[in-house]
């Protein structure tokens, strides 16, 4: 199993700012996850995390918007940059080889 | 596009066993059945996975057809505790980690 630690667990930002989420996990994985869930809806996957190369995107999702940073094998970052109303969401890394793990979450509200 | 059809939403009785249905159709050879729950504000939560054969452990059941295009999760015993959004994936599994891709869900409501 892995435990994942996000921070923060929430916060209130106002539009046009950027903020920057950290997720640390118990021990060293090739790939982490990054994921979005908008109010009542389910989860969608930002991108893929790779240690020592460019983050892979999905489709509806560029890097000058959700910047990510991968320096180690235990640890990244996602940054929602230039926020939005529209980026109020829960966003969620996740790790896993057979089994997906996931944080807590990141509740961002954007005012 | 999610690879998986479920129900909208689905009611069971506390102490009673949920049947969550899921169609995965065109589901490949080398795909694994996953099921993972989501509590109210909490991250997804691991159940079960399976290939082929059913699957037992501590928290449900699982079984899947013989053509393997359809499974159920069965929660033997339904407690209020269950009521979340379950989720059915079809996914290869790959040492380095592996992708989830996530449909809609089911909303399982148990009642007292």
């Amino acid at each position: 199993s892995a435990v994942i630690s996000q921070k923060p667990s929430r916060d209130i930002c106002q539009r046009g700012t950027s903020l920057t989420i950290q997720c640390q996990v118990d021990s060293q994985v090739t790939m982490m996850f990054w994921y979005r869930q908008q109010p009542g809806q389910s989860l969608t996957l930002i991108a893929t995390a790779n240690q020592g190369s460019e983050a892979t995107y999905e489709s509806g999702f560029v890097i000058d918007k959700f910047p990510i940073s991968r320096p180690n094998l235990t640890f990244s970052t996602l940054t929602v940059s230039n926020m939005s109303p529209e980026d109020s969401s829960i966003y969620l890394c996740s790790v896993g080889d057979t089994e997906a793990f996931f944080g807590q979450g990141t509740r961002l509200t954007v005012v | 596009d999610a690879k998986t059809t479920q129900p909208t939403s689905m009611d069971c009785a506390e102490g009673r066993a949920a049947n969550l249905p899921c169609n995965h159709s065109t589901i490949s050879g080398n795909e694994y059945v996953y099921w993972y729950r989501q509590i109210h504000s909490q991250g997804p939560q691991y159940i079960i996975h399976g290939l082929k054969n059913n699957e037992t452990n501590e928290m449900a059941s699982l079984i899947i057809t013989e053509d393997r295009k359809s499974s159920t999760l069965i929660l033997p015993h339904a407690t209020l505790r269950d009521t979340a959004v379950y989720y059915c994936i079809v996914r290869a599994t790959n040492t380095g980690g592996f992708k989830t891709i996530f449909g809609a869900g089911t909303r399982l409501f148990v009642k007292a």
